[in-house]
């Protein structure tokens, strides 16, 4: 298995512009995560799902984030419209029941000038 | 919430000296522990991990404990080398698994 597959690894964008990161999970993972770190505030977790089905997402920082899960096999996280302070690195995990450690990809590092 | 402290921030060893790296939690039902290594610029990667039924865990030259009672645990390496400089999260969870609070990062090096 390749393991967590991230998209892409870095992306530059301009301040208004919309942001799409891409995951594919480790096939058979039920638990897909999104963190993002910065150095100030570490790794936080966004949003993680269960089955497809967003099960807590209270970590998602404001309106303009949004994650889907339409498959077992594939998420977005999107900002619409980015700004600087959303530069990090974005972090996709995926875990399997009953092991529950995540897995975590590549990371997308995000700078948004 | 759960709420994960961890200390030092910052540790230098010499080679082969042991390093030790503590971890507090807030949330009394947590009960998965997890810690992983980041080497720069690469992803974190789990090197060990601890349930709450257990008191303590090896693995070669890592080791972890676990103080349920004062919600403590730490991680031990023991004859540390150069490639064991990394930053090292600490993490827990409650559920075994779910929602995961990671703390706020270890920077070891180990000067030859």
């Amino acid at each position: 298995d390749a393991g967590v597959i991230q998209s892409p690894r870095h992306e530059v964008t301009e301040m208004g512009q919309e942001v799409t990161l891409r995951c594919k999970p480790i096939s058979g993972h039920d638990y897909l995560f999104w963190y993002r770190q910065t150095m100030m505030r570490g790794l936080e977790l966004l949003i993680y799902f269960n089955n497809n089905v967003p099960i807590d997402d209270s970590g998602m920082p404001e309106d303009r984030f949004s994650a889907k899960m339409p498959n077992a096999s594939f998420s977005t996280l999107k900002i619409q419209p980015s700004e600087p302070r959303d530069s990090a690195v974005y972090f996709c995990a995926s875990s399997s029941s009953p092991f529950p450690q995540p897995l975590f990809g590549s990371g997308t590092r995000l700078t948004v000038v | 919430g759960e709420n994960v402290e961890q200390h030092p921030s910052t540790l230098s060893v010499q080679e082969g000296d042991s390093a030790v790296i503590k971890c507090t939690y807030s949330d009394s039902a947590s009960n998965y522990f997890p810690w992983y290594k980041q080497e720069l610029g690469k992803r974190p990667q789990l090197i060990i991990d601890i349930r709450s039924n257990v008191g303590e865990k090896k693995d070669q030259r890592i080791a972890v404990t676990l103080n349920k009672t004062a919600k403590h645990f730490s991680l031990h390496i023991t004859e540390t080398q150069p490639e064991d400089s990394a930053v090292y999260f600490c993490a827990a969870s409650k559920n075994y698994g779910q929602n995961f609070v990671f703390g706020p990062g270890t920077r070891l090096s180990v000067l030859p």
